[in-house]
């Protein structure tokens, strides 16, 4: 399965400031997914990258708060925008194996102060 | 109803027993099965993989999928205090370009 290099594994950051979160995938890929992991709850997906194209958002989140990038097969950014307390939480990137299980990057814990 | 349901425990056992955990889910169009461990801190790790019905085991792990009964289940034996996490069912209607579903995870404990 593939191996994902997420970073940075946690941050502390100040209200209104703006937290780029990085993947790294040991090959190549068609979609990459981003989830939100909140405290004491489960996984949910924010978006689906896609490489060339736009991302794709479910529902209650929003490019401008979420803006992704996803420039070639193996690498991908999620930015935190603007950020606020309710942003607290653990962000994860997923990659679909080839023999159709996900793969999880490691975390960013992320404590908006 | 929510898509998928999990008890969240916690479920506290001894070193040895046999622990079962389980999910029900709603939506027939699901296909895949997976069952996560996640450790404190850190990210969930893929334990377990299947499509469509039937069982299939690794090592201590055994996953079973009902689909008639839209039930799937996790057994875990001769239970270990390394295997003290929580668990995470999740599915998904198609491999590879479909989201994830996820239960809300059971955490377990493994008293020594």
């Amino acid at each position: 399965s593939a191996v994902i290099s997420q970073k940075p594994s946690r941050d502390i950051c100040q209200r209104g400031t703006s937290l780029t979160i990085q993947c790294q995938v040991d090959s190549q890929v068609t979609m990459m997914f981003w989830y939100r992991q909140q405290p004491g709850q489960s996984l949910t997906l924010i978006a689906t990258a896609n490489q060339g194209s736009e991302a794709t958002y479910e529902s209650g989140f929003v490019i401008d708060k979420f803006p992704i990038s996803r420039p070639n097969l193996t690498f991908s950014t999620l930015t935190v925008s603007n950020m606020s307390p309710e942003d607290s939480s653990i962000y994860l990137c997923s990659v679909a194996g080839r023999d159709g299980g996900y793969t999880f990057g490691s975390g960013t814990r992320l404590t908006v102060v | 109803q929510k898509e998928v349901e999990q008890d969240p425990g916690p479920l506290s056992v001894p070193e040895g027993a046999i622990v079962s955990l389980n999910c029900t889910y709603s939506n027939s169009a699901f296909q895949y099965f997976m069952w996560y461990r996640q450790y404190s801190r850190k990210g969930p790790e893929l334990l377990m993989y299947t499509y469509s019905s039937g069982n299939k085991e690794d090592g201590r792990f055994t996953a079973q999928v009902d689909k008639s009964s839209k039930y799937i289940s996790l057994f875990i034996r001769d239970s270990q205090p390394s295997d003290s996490a929580t668990y995470l069912c999740a599915m998904s209607g198609g491999g590879g370009s479909e989201k994830l579903v996820f239960g809300k995870g059971t955490k377990l404990t493994v008293n020594p």
